[in-house]
């Protein structure tokens, strides 16, 4: 499988934007890019996925290099409630298989 | 949508003992995950159903461990007999076909297990 890299943690101020990192330098044309994100004491959440082109959803927006070598998710406005671990994670189509790394820790300084 | 629902939330047994994981799927989901979670080793697949069939469970660890889907809407993970290294939240995840590439995958709340 495909890696990701990600910072261990990152802060950011609430109701700051935050630009999450993810590096995927070895990613296949047929990886697409997902972020999940798992708050305290709770199941991972689906935030986010893309294969080629910038995203956006309700939660986030997801930044795709040209090169699709790295990507960035981004929180507009962060609140408290967004302090989770944060995984970018390469899913192959056709494969079913989500294989976590160990993300970020975002903190939100209120 | 009551989401996917599993049980019992904590459980915690003696060692030696036969442990019981369940969990109810979305309903209209036709993948189903096991997931393991410990501090040392993050989260690990550990078995995936598709239309209640086992497709890969390579990451079950031993042969304690045993998963079924007996009908599209429960699945167990049992372990028997359980031994303190298998300590773990356990989560459970469903998705379905065309569904995972716009909502990704569910997950469950978890059942944190505690071997004593």
């Amino acid at each position: 499988d495909a890696k990701t890299t990600q910072p261990n943690s990152m802060e950011s101020n609430e109701e700051e934007p935050v630009h999450l990192p993810c590096n995927h330098s070895t990613i296949s044309g047929t990886d697409y890019i997902h972020w999940y994100r798992q708050l305290p004491s709770q199941g991972p959440e689906y935030v986010i996925h893309g294969l080629t082109s910038n995203v956006n959803n309700r939660m986030a927006s997801l930044a795709i290099a040209e090169d699709r070598k790295s990507s960035t998710l981004i929180l507009h406005r962060a609140t408290l409630r967004d302090a989770a671990v944060y995984y970018c994670i390469l899913k192959n189509f056709g494969n079913e298989k989500l294989t976590f790394g160990t993300g970020t820790r975002l903190t939100i300084i209120p | 949508d009551a989401g996917v629902i599993q049980s019992p939330r904590h459980e915690v047994t003696e060692m030696g003992q036969e442990v019981t994981l369940r969990c109810k799927p979305i309903s209209g989901h036709d993948y189903l995950f096991w997931y393991r979670q410990t501090m040392m080793r993050g989260l690990e697949l550990l078995i995936y159903f598709n239309n209640n069939v086992p497709i890969d469970d390579s990451g079950m660890p031993e042969d304690r461990f045993s998963a079924k889907m007996p009908n599209a809407s429960f699945s167990t993970l049992k372990i028997q007999p359980s031994e303190p290294r298998d300590s773990a939240v356990y989560f459970c995840a469903s998705s379905f076909l065309f569904g995972r590439d716009r909502w990704g995958y569910t997950f469950g709340s978890g059942t944190r297990l505690t071997v004593v």
